[in-house]
């Protein structure tokens, strides 16, 4: 199957906190997932990715854990910013197809 | 240009009228893609065009969509006798070769179609 199914659908967190957002798949030929932050009117843009031979990837305050064997991976964002405040889609793509799947979207706001 | 580049930004039509949606890649991307977003929803992909190879049409949902890339850049996503569920964003995305780079897409800003 093609399906990444994302959590929550909306995510509202205090200025300072940790934003976590879900994503669970089911096609083990998945060979690469990103994380890409869309602003209203604006494109989707690649904010962190991760390959599954790794558990853990880090880039500033945010953060991919990836859990093979649950088929999981989760974006974690530290010390949550209201400049972070937009759409967050979880993506996977296989082997044998280019493009990406996507989840279904999270609208996080991070309130002052 | 520096990015991908979409045209029109916004469209109004009629139910019933045929629509052309335009995508520049960004120079040297040799895969182009499109998907669509509805309202509040994810990203579906419709269409992705690799170099010279048949396009992967497999996201298309129906037989008034269609899209053709010409000279390996400029895409036009085509749908004919629209329907008001055809409302959503259109967005275009391009990556360079296979191997070339990390995989990532890089998307327009989309355009919206609004079918009345």
């Amino acid at each position: 199957q093609q399906q990444v199914k994302q959590s929550p659908q909306s995510l509202i967190v205090q200025k300072g906190g940790i934003s976590i957002i879900n994503c669970a798949y089911e096609n083990t030929a998945f060979d690469y997932f990103p994380w890409y932050q869309q602003f209203p009117g604006k494109g989707p843009a690649l904010l962190i990715a991760i390959r599954p031979d790794v558990s853990e990837k880090k880039e500033g305050r945010f953060t991919i854990s990836f859990n093979k064997s649950a088929k999981q991976f989760s974006l974690h964002i530290m010390d949550s910013q209201p400049g972070d405040s937009a759409t967050y889609f979880c993506a996977a793509r296989d082997t044998g197809r280019r493009a990406l799947t996507f989840g279904s979207g999270t609208r996080l706001q991070v309130q002052p | 240009g520096a990015g991908v580049s979409q045209s029109p930004s916004n469209k109004v039509t009629e139910k019933g009228k045929d629509v052309e949606l335009r995508c520049d890649p960004i120079s040297g991307h040799t895969a182009l893609y499109w998907y669509r977003q509805s309202l509040g929803q994810g990203l579906e992909f419709l269409i992705y065009f690799q170099g010279n190879s048949a396009p992967d049409k497999s996201g298309l949902p129906s037989d008034r969509f269609s899209a053709e890339r010409t000279g390996g850049s400029v895409s036009t996503l085509t749908i004919q006798r629209t329907q008001q569920e055809d409302s959503a964003v259109y967005l275009c995305a391009s990556s360079p070769s296979p191997g070339a780079g990390t995989g990532e897409l890089f998307f327009g800003e989309g355009s919206r179609l609004t079918v009345l």
